[in-house]
């Protein structure tokens, strides 16, 4: 069973320019989390969703972030513009439904010059 | 106080020695605990889970978990120095049971 699938796994922006990320969740796996890692820190919730449904994005900036679930399944997350800042790895989970385990892409790791 | 709090540690054991690993948490009603295992420049990997009070054991790990004392522990057996990541403690909070919720994580070294 393929896990959570994001890409790309790296990217390295001028600040000011917008910047995408995308992520596949495990088949069948209903809520999809986007995460925020900075270095030595652990992850922070940027914003949860249950089917296309954002439950949670309290955490999200939205000056400059958005996201999207628009069939419930594929997720993207977008920053404009890119702050210097935003420099971090960006995680995507997902698990069955909110509550139970959840299983982590790769990440991809922003650089914002 | 954070929602999660772990010691960032370094924790350095020698190989075959017991590392133990704690977290504790502010909210009480807190109800599934987990701990991940990060390698450096890896994503997180759930090694184990658990929602009841009392320990749990997989292979060379134990959960321990005290919802009274709002306490979680890991322990992993017979230390390897391929354990040497960094371990982060996680929860779902009582008021969102959705919200994954991270501590810092704490680093181990497991030396040969």
């Amino acid at each position: 069973e393929a896990g959570v699938v994001q890409s790309p796994r790296y990217k390295i922006i001028e600040k000011k320019q917008p910047v995408a990320f995308w992520c596949n969740p495990i088949s069948g796996h209903n809520t999809l989390y986007w995460y925020l890692q900075n270095l030595g820190q652990g992850p922070e919730l940027l914003i949860r969703y249950e089917n296309e449904e954002a439950v949670d994005d309290s955490q999200l900036p939205k000056d400059r972030f958005s996201a999207e679930r628009l069939k419930g399944v594929d997720s993207t997350l977008k920053i404009q513009p890119a702050e210097l800042g935003d420099s971090a790895v960006y995680l995507c989970a997902s698990s069955i439904q909110g509550g139970t385990e959840a299983f982590f892409g790769q990440g991809t790791r922003l650089t914002v010059v | 106080q954070k929602e999660v709090e772990q010691n960032s540690g370094p924790l350095s054991v020698p190989e075959g020695a017991i590392a133990s690993l704690n977290c504790t948490y502010s909210d009480r009603g807190s109800q599934s605990f987990f701990w991940y295992r990060q390698y450096s420049g890896k994503s997180p990997e759930l090694i184990m889970f658990i929602y009841s009070n009392g320990d749990k054991e997989d292979g060379r790990f134990t959960a321990q978990l005290n919802k009274a004392s709002q306490y979680v522990s890991l322990l992993i057996r017979d230390s390897q120095p391929s354990d040497s990541a960094t371990y982060l403690c996680a929860l779902h909070g009582s008021s969102n049971t959705g919200k994954l919720i991270f501590g810092q994580g704490t680093t181990l070294q497991v030396k040969p």
